[in-house]
């Protein structure tokens, strides 16, 4: 079964307002990243988180992987009408090369003018 | 440096026909995953080949199949289509090695259309 789990599954947010997307994982990740896939589009890499406890940011845009790393964040300030797609977060289950890489079934956030 | 290559963007079968998609990955990159994309499923992980070898499976039927070839190029197959393989296919290059080495750079897909 799915063992990254993203929530909310949609997020409706008013232009200018913050908003916050969710990753958990049922086992501790090596590491997690971020995608955004516009509608129309394919998904795009925005980050990767490593270390635990790892903050890091992108303009309005801030990552933070959990201390236990088996969650993960994505908060958006200020949310402009750019900011509509889908987001997904992907980990890898173990350090082995060989390891399992799994995406969360995404949030999609629709922002309103 | 080019990104991700995928052919053709648009495609109509009808069923039990099969069909070949084509990728071809960024340079340097040497592994290859794919995945299927349908309203409200997400990405769905089919294989990912490494080498010119079938690294890891996603839980698809036989149905679906894909290969490497020398140069990491990657084409998948699907036989007998169904109305339920109609869905957006990506194909995403990544390296190997490094810190980097799960990164995933997509191309822009197939559609698949099964009528």
């Amino acid at each position: 079964g799915q063992q990254v789990m993203q929530i909310p599954q949609y997020q409706h947010v008013q232009e200018g307002e913050d908003f916050t997307t969710y990753c958990n994982s049922s086992t501790t990740l090596s590491n997690i990243q971020w995608y955004k896939q516009r509608p129309g589009g394919h998904p795009v890499f925005l980050i990767q988180l490593v270390k635990s406890g790892e903050v890091k940011k992108q303009k309005r845009l801030t990552f933070q992987f959990g201390e236990a790393k088996k969650n993960s964040s994505l908060h958006i300030t200020a949310t402009q009408t750019t900011d509509v797609g889908t987001y997904f977060c992907a980990g890898t289950m173990t350090t082995d090369s060989w390891g399992k890489f799994q995406f969360g079934a995404g949030t999609q956030v629709v922002v309103t003018p | 440096k080019a990104g991700v290559t995928q052919t053709p963007r648009y495609l109509i079968k009808t069923r039990g026909q099969q069909v070949t998609l084509s990728c071809s990955p960024i340079s340097g990159h040497r592994s290859v995953s794919w995945y299927q994309q349908t309203p409200g499923q997400g990405l769905q992980f089919l294989f990912e080949y490494f080498s010119e070898t079938q690294r890891n499976k996603g839980n698809f039927p036989g149905r679906f199949s894909g290969r490497q070839f020398s140069n990491s190029r990657s084409e998948m197959n699907v036989s007998t289509l169904e109305l339920g393989d109609s869905a957006l296919y990506l194909c995403a290059s990544s390296l190997v090695g490094g810190v980097d080495k799960n990164i995933q750079y997509f191309g822009a897909g197939t559609r698949l259309s099964v009528l």
